[in-house]
């Protein structure tokens, strides 16, 4: 079954603005991975953090993890146009099978 | 490198036709899975494999085969289309499974 839950839905910011989306999930994770959907595309992997980790950075990305909570949050920071994108979070189930969740439409407007 | 490569792009097909995605990868990733993707549902696992001659089934695997007799190809076949399976489908792969994974473009399918 799908395990992330992405929150919110839908978000729509200004360009430089800072964009936070938010995923929970139901059971033990191993990892949980954060992928970019841009309209009509595949998905990118953006990061990758393990349940042993509590925050990772990449570039604009920062990604936490909170596993009493079971939830991660992706801050993207100084948004920009080329960010507008369905976000998606991942995590594994049972033999490093990935789950995604209904994912989180971003709008940046320039 | 092409990394995952899927055809067709799109196709369209009749109830009770079945047909075969395809899926290969250049990488020599062990792991591959098939994802569809529906609005509003997210992704949704339909079968994966883990190496040659090994694969299992996902969330939502009725309807669908796999089979994997080589590293580099995934192959997914729909036995009877119904319209229920139309819908974009992605193929990933991954080296071990612990790393993240690379995406196909997708196979936007439409069964009529």
């Amino acid at each position: 079954s799908q395990q992330g839950e992405e929150d919110p839905q839908a978000l729509s910011i200004q360009e430089g603005e800072n964009a936070t989306m938010n995923c929970s999930y139901k059971t033990s994770i191993n990892n949980l991975q954060w992928y970019r959907q841009n309209s009509g595309r595949g998905l990118v992997h953006l990061i990758l953090i393990r349940s042993n980790e509590r925050e990772k950075h990449s570039g604009r990305l920062r990604v936490t993890l909170d596993t009493s909570k079971k939830s991660s949050s992706l801050l993207i920071t100084a948004s920009r146009a080329a960010d507008t994108a369905s976000y998606f979070c991942a995590t594994d189930e049972s033999g490093n099978q990935f789950y995604f969740g209904t994912g989180t439409s971003l709008t940046v407007i320039p | 490198n092409a990394g995952v490569t899927q055809t067709p792009k799109f196709q369209v097909l009749k109830t009770g036709q079945s047909m075969t995605l395809q899926c290969a990868q250049d990488m020599n990733h062990e792991y591959m899975s098939w994802y569809r993707q529906d609005p509003g549902m997210g992704l949704r696992l339909i079968h994966y494999s883990v190496g040659a001659g090994i694969t299992d089934q996902g969330e939502v695997p009725n309807g669908y085969n796999v089979s994997r007799s080589t590293t580099e190809d995934f192959p997914l076949r729909l036995l009877s289309a119904a319209p229920s399976q139309t819908s974009v489908y992605f193929c990933a792969s991954s080296p071990d499974g612990t790393v993240g994974y690379t995406f196909g473009s997708g196979t936007r399918l439409t069964v009529v």
